[in-house]
């Protein structure tokens, strides 16, 4: 089985500075790894995965994620942050490709942007 | 539709009532996923549908939410005498082959 623990239900940055969101995650064989996020109202956008290869992975909106497995997380950043990533972020995990299996998820991030 | 549609989008109903949410999944996608998401919590998974396969059931919570699909096209979700711990939102996704899964915007659905 596997689990995702997201540290940190609420996060306060200011316009500009560095946002880290942190994932760990537990699985008995290697994962798959995800984030998504949730504006007010809607349904979640994918960021960003990673399945093989390369373990620092870009998404939208400038943000990125480096897979370690030796720490076994899989924390999102971005280095400036700006008004419009205001929102709920979770971090899901699955261990096969996520076309035949359900994700499980963490219990979301909330990110604030103070001006 | 380009998305995951999802009907309707809010649904107010009495406690014992049964309801029913819909999901039309993204045209192709062989894979459709229910979600629960409580107040402040992340995703619980609740249903899969695969295919022609048998759907993957293991994460209703109890006999009175039951899911049917139509081959590979729409979905929906019965809960059958609604209890508050119902409310909640209900997300759908679909996915095809290796890709992500694509969200709908969700069923709000609340128990009075």
């Amino acid at each position: 089985a596997q689990s995702v623990t997201q540290l940190g239900s609420h996060v306060s940055v200011s316009e500009g500075a560095l946002v880290l969101l942190r994932c760990n995650y537990s699985s008995s064989v290697p994962p798959y790894l995800f984030w998504y996020v949730q504006y007010p109202n809607q349904g979640l956008q994918l960021l960003l995965k990673y399945t093989t290869g390369a373990t620092l992975v870009k998404g939208i909106n400038g943000f990125e994620a480096e897979f370690k497995k030796s720490e076994t997380s899989f924390h999102l950043t971005k280095p400036s942050a700006h008004m419009s990533d205001a929102a709920e972020y979770f971090c899901a995990v699955t261990l096969v490709d996520t076309g035949r299996r359900a994700l499980t998820f963490g219990s979301g991030t909330r990110l604030q942007v103070q001006p | 539709g380009a998305g995951v549609s999802q009907s309707p989008s809010n649904k107010v109903t009495e406690k014992g009532k049964d309801v029913e949410l819909r999901c039309d999944p993204i045209s192709g996608h062989t894979a459709l996923y229910w979600y629960r998401q409580r107040l402040g919590q992340g995703l619980e998974f609740l249903i899969y549908f695969q295919g022609n396969s048998a759907p993957d059931k293991s994460g209703l919570p109890s006999d009175r939410f039951s899911a049917e699909r139509t081959g590979e096209s729409v979905s929906t979700l019965t809960i059958q005498r609604t209890q508050q711990e119902d409310s909640a939102v209900y997300l759908c996704a679909s996915s095809n082959s290796n890709q992500p899964q694509h969200f709908g915007d969700g069923t709000r659905l609340s128990i009075l």
